[in-house]
């Protein structure tokens, strides 16, 4: 089945700075890729998704790069704020394919904004 | 809309009892999928259901069942509880088929302890 590996486990930048996740999988059917936050007592948010057919996606702050050929995928936050601290998983799942392993998920980045 | 919904969301049992979970998805979402989460294990697939059918399974003991109603609400349940069962259940709802194949919203998830 697909395995997700995801570095580092624990990331801390200055406010204002970038802050860069990394993840690769192992199964080359994958083909979608969604980056969740999530927060001391709730369960994961959705934060970006992006779909093998895209190289790049962007939402304000946030972007996700895609390589296929490598089989990696990054999340970056740009001007980093207090309320980003959170911790934040990857995951990579066969779309439409019904997988029988569902979502298969990282194993979490502790993201630490320091003031 | 309402999120993703969860009952209870604390519950303590003992070695040897049995536990039934609760979710009501999202308003007009049919998919519900569960997913354990440990420290050590992180997150980890469970099953799906869509159309009251489940639908993808994944690496876990028979202990672990589930079932979904017409109204698309689901239930967990976990037989002849052991220690190692104490986790975070999460649920999970999508309006389409097969894992992946839209977006996941997560519900705030129920902790069991099993002592």
């Amino acid at each position: 089945g697909e395995n997700v590996e995801q570095h580092p486990s624990t990331l801390s930048v200055q406010e204002g700075d970038s802050a860069v996740i990394k993840c690769t999988y192992s199964d080359s059917a994958s083909n979608y890729f969604p980056w969740y936050k999530q927060e001391l007592g709730k369960g994961p948010q959705l934060i970006i998704d992006i779909r093998s057919n895209v190289g790049e996606k962007k939402d304000q702050r946030i972007a996700v790069t895609l390589n296929k050929t490598a089989k990696h995928f990054s999340l970056h936050i740009t001007e980093t704020q207090p309320e980003d601290s959170a911790v934040y998983f990857c995951a990579a799942s066969i779309e439409g394919g019904g997988g029988a392993d569902g979502l298969t998920f990282g194993k979490g980045t502790h993201l630490i904004i320091q003031p | 809309k309402a999120g993703v919904t969860q009952t209870p969301r604390y519950l303590i049992k003992t070695r040897g009892q049995q536990v039934t979970l609760s979710c009501s998805p999202i308003s007009g979402h049919r998919s519900v999928s569960w997913y354990q989460q440990t420290p050590g294990q992180g997150l980890q697939f469970l099953f799906e259901y869509f159309s009251e059918t489940q639908r993808n399974k994944g690496n876990f003991p028979g202990r672990f069942s589930g079932r979904q109603f017409s109204n698309s609400r689901s239930e967990m349940n976990v037989s002849t509880l052991e220690l190692g069962d104490s986790a975070l259940y999460l649920c999970a709802s999508s309006p389409l088929a097969g894992v992946g194949a839209d977006t996941q919203y997560f519900g705030p998830g129920t902790r069991l302890t099993v002592l």
